[in-house]
């Protein structure tokens, strides 16, 4: 099991360049996570898939925030344009749907915009 | 969304446990309380969990209360490696059935040595 796996592990880019970030769920996991963590608000909810369909994007801060997850061992979450706050550590975890699975995080990609 | 309540920052010594309270008032009765540790800006760890009974792996042990309106983590020995944010959080229903994750501010655990 290679748990979950994010690319690239850091980032930085320039204010208006478009960003995207990467995850491959574990196998198996029906559910997908992105959180994002800064020191002021925490690890923040972004969005979720269930089966490869988005639940619930009510944590996506704005219209430049977008997420896919095409197969059950993909998602990309997209910043365009990027901003200096969205500088931030995102992570993505997968869990499966049965009973009381837990969570599994990947180790994040720190992303810097300048 | 049922919220959790953390002390912001412990410290306990190295070679004693260290409990770690949860307040989680507002939890429903199919709600599962979770306990996570991050190591530095490391992806959040799993360590536990539960929904009624006290529970023990490796790693912690879990007791809730019998109001499940609270819990505590113990660490039984903690050594200078299990210095960490902890963070208790309840999983909660979302739309369609499904579930979600929402994490609060955790406690800051520091071991002495």
């Amino acid at each position: 099991d290679a748990g979950v796996i994010q690319s690239p592990r850091h980032e930085v880019t320039e204010m208006g360049q478009e960003v995207t970030l990467r995850c491959k769920p574990i196998s198996g996991h029906d559910y997908l996570f992105w959180y994002r963590q800064t020191m002021m608000r925490g690890l923040e909810l972004l969005i979720y898939f269930n089966n490869n369909v988005p639940i619930d994007d009510s944590g996506m801060p704005e219209d430049r925030f977008s997420a896919k997850m095409p197969n059950a061992s993909f998602s990309n979450l997209k910043i365009q344009p990027s901003e200096p706050r969205d500088s931030a550590v995102y992570f993505c975890a997968s869990s499966r749907q049965i009973s009381s699975s837990p969570l599994h995080f990947g180790n994040g990609t720190r992303l810097t915009v300048t | 969304d049922a919220k959790t309540t953390q002390p912001p920052s412990m410290d306990c010594a190295e070679g004693r446990a260290a409990n770690l309270p949860c307040n989680h008032s507002t939890i429903s009765g199919n709600e599962y309380v979770y306990w996570y540790r991050q190591i530095h800006s490391q992806g959040p760890q799993y360590i536990i969990h539960g929904l009624k009974n006290n529970e023990t792996n490796e790693m912690a042990s879990l007791i809730i209360t019998e109001d499940r309106k609270s819990s505590t983590l113990i660490l039984p020995h903690a050594t200078l490696r299990d210095t960490a944010v902890y963070y208790c959080i309840v999983r909660v229903e979302g739309t369609s059935g499904t579930y979600k994750y929402i994490f609060g501010t955790g406690t800051r655990l520091k071991v002495l040595a």
